[in-house]
């Protein structure tokens, strides 16, 4: 079955450390994003992207960066990881064109915290 | 500004008790709105997907319908299995904006 997996599932990291976190789709999606949950905020974009070297900011990109070399993987970097990234951090999925706008398959999440 | 807003915050129901979750919307250029559903510790999982006013969809106890500025997610006869927070999300344009999310526990 296809599916959307991210790793690590939880990570504690210090203040200023580079961290990359990983998500992986078997749907064959062009689309793919990456959310920030936090309580009171519901989900907020962070980065997404509509094919293979294709990247686009979000809501909330500051400090965090992406690339897309292969259909099925966009890892999320913290170029110096802060406290105020303390999160759960989920990576989504969905089939359909740019511009164009199908449901999200989400993975289980990451749970991150900076010390 | 784009916004979305989910009430209410939390609902506790009774099982069988039958209620409505509400998503209000201010946006330009509607696209389509989603309601999905998230268990703890787990990534939301889709519902459903709306496109027009008076449209309807259904799954099982759950019924979306949506309006020109609002969508309400019916529950008939809710069972504790039912019990997560609901997530609604609106496409405007290139944006995909997502309310705060309702909590609902179902008590058996």
């Amino acid at each position: 079955d296809a599916e959307i997996t991210q790793s690590p599932r939880h990570k504690i990291t210090e203040t200023g450390r580079q961290v990359t976190l990983a998500c992986h789709q078997t749907w064959n999606h062009n689309n793919m994003f990456w959310y920030r949950q936090d309580l009171g905020h519901g989900l907020r974009l962070i980065h997404y992207s509509y094919g293979v070297h294709d990247t686009n900011k979000g809501e909330v990109s500051d400090g965090y960066s992406v690339s897309r070399s292969n259909t099925e993987d966009l890892p999320l970097t913290l170029e110096s990881a802060a406290s105020s990234q303390t999160s759960v951090y989920f990576c989504a999925s969905s089939g359909g064109f740019i511009s164009s706008y199908n449901e999200q398959f989400f993975g289980p999440g990451t749970r991150l915290t900076v010390l | 500004e784009d916004q979305v807003t989910q009430s209410p915050e939390a609902l506790r129901l009774q099982e069988g008790e039958s209620s409505s979750l509400n998503c209000s919307y201010t946006v330009s250029g509607l696209r389509g709105l989603f309601w999905y559903r998230q268990d703890p510790g787990k990534g939301p999982e889709f519902l459903f997907t709306l496109y027009s006013a008076g449209e309807e969809k259904e799954k099982e106890r759950l019924k979306a319908t949506l309006t020109k500025k609002e969508s309400f997610l019916h529950i008939t006869a809710p069972k504790p299995e039912d019990s997560a927070t609901y997530l609604c999300a609106v496409q405007a344009g290139d944006k995909v904006i997502f309310g705060p999310g309702t909590s609902l526990s179902v008590i058996p």
